[in-house]
């Protein structure tokens, strides 16, 4: 776990405003993962990827977009068109896909 | 795509009981059946996993069972702790995870 970073802890967004929540990971995982987290609820999977210069929509993407240009970094960035952004937002990474996958300290995005 | 259930949604239990928590699933294909343990405001972190080719796993305390053939698998704690209460998610999948709701433990000393 103490290998996957996310940046900041709390992010506070505008409305209209587009932010970008960061996710490094230094374990040399093939694959990431964004996943966003509601008060009383499980996770629900937003994008993934699992090489670099790809990525999926998970059950979520409407909203957000992605990009995955180096292995180590898969940032996150929530437009203005995600009409409830408010949320726990947890990066995870995995040596490859359907290993186990290890979680980074979490985002917290508030609206103001 | 999967759809999960996770019973019980909140457990208490006494210092030293056991306890059980079960997830169904729908997905015959999945084949990855974790579970993990969120406290609050904190990480998820990997408590115990189990693949399809095998019934059962335990580590210490903590075990996990999996039915294939009904699409169940549970999680088993004995000699539960004040440390153990949490909320715990089962997160069955094949190349991605579909998480449960969660299961709110709690253990009274």
């Amino acid at each position: 776990d103490g290998g996957i970073t996310q940046s900041p802890k709390y992010l506070f967004r505008k409305e209209g405003q587009n932010v970008t929540l960061s996710c490094e990971q230094n374990l040399n995982h093939d694959a990431m993962y964004w996943y966003r987290q509601d008060p009383g609820q499980g996770l629900r999977l937003i994008y993934y990827s699992q090489i670099v210069n790809d990525f999926q929509k998970g059950d979520i993407a409407e909203g957000y977009s992605v990009s995955r240009e180096k292995k180590e970094s898969f940032p996150l960035t929530v437009t203005s068109a995600q009409k409830n952004p408010t949320a726990f937002y947890l990066c995870a990474s995995s040596r490859a896909e359907r290993e186990t996958q290890y979680f980074g300290p979490g985002t917290r995005l508030l609206v103001l | 795509g999967e759809n999960v259930e996770q019973h019980p949604s909140t457990l208490s239990v006494q210092e030293g009981d056991s306890a059980v928590i079960k997830c169904t699933y729908s997905d015959s294909a999945s084949n990855y059946f974790p579970w993990y343990k969120q406290e609050l405001g904190k990480r998820p972190q990997l408590i115990i996993d189990i693949r399809s080719n095998v019934g059962e796993k335990k580590d210490q305390r903590i075990a996990v069972t999996l039915n294939k053939t009904a699409k169940h698998f549970s999680l088993h704690i004995t000699e539960t702790q004040p440390e153990d209460s949490a909320v715990y998610f089962c997160a069955p999948g094949y190349s991605t995870l579909t998480f449960g709701k969660g299961t709110m433990l709690l253990v009274s000393p």
